[in-house]
């Protein structure tokens, strides 16, 4: 299988700092995604990280380290409106059908408090 | 279109009843990918398409589920004799080609309850 880990739910406070890890296996990896998902809503795309190394973009970084098999989501200056899931995604290039399977972790439900 | 679009947004059927979920791309994006949320969890795959061909339905939960895409693009997901356990948000994903450089774009969904 394709594991997928992360934490399931974390909390910080407004205009704090807060990095989300994922660990996966790193057999056929081909890319990794973050997105945020608020309740009831469509998970919309935040990063993506092929290449080891930090994608900072505004308030948001992801990082991958793909010999460690691991990604982090950092988030800064928190506001109100970060409270959402946050879902770590994975590509695994698959021979069988040669084609590029996108794969979920459960997701972290972040709370941001005043 | 612009966006994915996921038909009907709600649906509420009876255990037993045979349900359609209609998912309608954007217009040319080759890939395909539904996946079954439920609460509080991460999306789970059920399926993939390239263009018409459905290379990849290891995630579908039983043979009640079925999946098609008959010309590579609107595709529909059918559950026969809904069961409870079928309450869930079912997601669309598309992609504009089968490299992962280009992202995905996820429709609305579907909420299904089965009462």
């Amino acid at each position: 299988g394709q594991n997928i880990d992360q934490p399931t739910e974390m909390t910080a406070t407004e205009g704090a700092i807060v990095q989300i890890n994922c660990t996966y296996q790193t057999s056929g990896f081909n890319g990794l995604f973050w997105y945020q998902q608020h309740a009831g809503e469509a998970p919309t795309f935040l990063s993506y990280n092929v290449l080891d190394g930090l994608e900072e973009k505004g308030r948001f970084s992801s990082f991958l380290s793909r010999s460690k098999g691991y990604s982090y989501l950092l988030l800064k200056e928190l506001q109100m409106k970060d409270s959402a899931s946050y879902l770590c995604a994975v590509t695994f290039w698959r021979i069988s059908g040669g084609y590029n399977k996108l794969i979920f972790g459960a997701g972290t439900r972040l709370a941001v408090h005043p | 279109g612009a966006g994915v679009s996921q038909s009907p947004r709600y649906k509420v059927a009876k255990r037993g009843q045979d349900v359609a979920l209609r998912c309608d791309p954007i217009s040319g994006h080759v890939s395909l990918f539904w996946y079954q949320q439920a609460l509080g969890q991460g999306p789970e795959f059920l399926t993939y398409f390239q263009n018409e061909a459905q290379l990849d339905k290891s995630g579908l939960p039983s043979d009640r589920f079925f999946a098609e895409r008959p010309e590579g693009s609107v595709s529909t997901l059918k559950i026969q004799r809904t069961q409870q356990e079928d309450s869930a948000v079912y997601l669309c994903a598309s992609s504009v080609s089968t490299g992962t450089n280009y992202g995905y774009t996820f429709g609305s969904g579907t909420r299904l309850t089965v009462v």
